[in-house]
């Protein structure tokens, strides 16, 4: 079935690093791939979204490009801040399934001064 | 322009009994889905509503169970709680007009955090 793998956290780093959280998946046909990030006690937000291959999203800072060869897509930031602390996901919804999400297991990025 | 509103925000249960928790979409869309997100994994999509009814469903026993009313808000409802329902519910809202292959943005709610003791 379909599934999502993302690297295992905590992720630190210092303030202005640069961030990259690992994300492959398992589907058929082309699914449409996502970033979510929950900061603490709140829902999820989307961050940024790629429907198809080769298609790169991007959203305040962050990019992540969907890599079909590779089944990849893995989160980069240039420079992360100290605001930029929280859980992130990474989900799929098939292309032939209209409404389930399929999550990973969440990677919590800590950024420190 | 509210989002998704959830209540109640926090809920403790006793084993055994059942719970409602509500959900009230972001104005303007018509479809809701709810996930359970236990401590420290991903949320799993438990169903979603649309038009009043269930029109799909994930791998949760029957124990759950939901509906949508005309207004598109939406209740989940949990019968004879185990331990292991502890977690945290997420409500999701789309607008997807039916469309089998609709690619519209989800909106998600903050959640309620069920405990179960």
């Amino acid at each position: 079935g379909n599934s999502v793998t993302q690297m295992e956290g905590p992720v630190t780093l210092s303030e202005e690093a640069f961030l990259t959280i690992n994300c492959t998946y398992t589907a058929t046909g082309y699914p449409s791939l996502f970033w979510y990030v929950q900061y603490p006690g709140e829902g999820l937000q989307l961050l940024l979204k790629a429907t198809k291959a080769d298609d790169k999203g991007s959203n305040k800072g962050f990019e992540a490009t969907y890599r079909k060869e590779t089944t990849s897509f893995h989160l980069e930031k240039g420079s992360v801040q100290v605001s930029d602390s929280a859980v992130y996901f990474c989900a799929l919804r098939s292309s032939s399934n209209t409404g389930k999400l399929i999550f990973g297991q969440g990677t919590t990025l800590q950024v420190k001064p | 322009d509210a989002g998704v509103t959830q209540s109640p925000t926090h809920l403790i249960k006793t084993r055994g009994q059942q719970v409602t928790l509500r959900c009230s979409p972001k104005s303007g869309h018509d479809t809701v889905s709810w996930y359970q997100q236990a401590l420290g994994q991903g949320p799993q999509f438990i169903f979603q509503y649309y038009e009043e009814e269930e029109r799909q469903r994930g791998n949760f026993p029957d124990r759950f169970s939901g509906h949508q009313f005309p207004n598109y808000s939406s209740e989940l409802n949990v019968n004879a709680l185990l331990l292991g329902d502890s977690a945290l519910y997420l409500c999701a809202s789309s607008l997807t007009g039916g469309a089998p292959r609709a690619n519209y943005g989800y909106t998600f709610g903050s959640g309620t955090r069920l405990t179960v003791v």
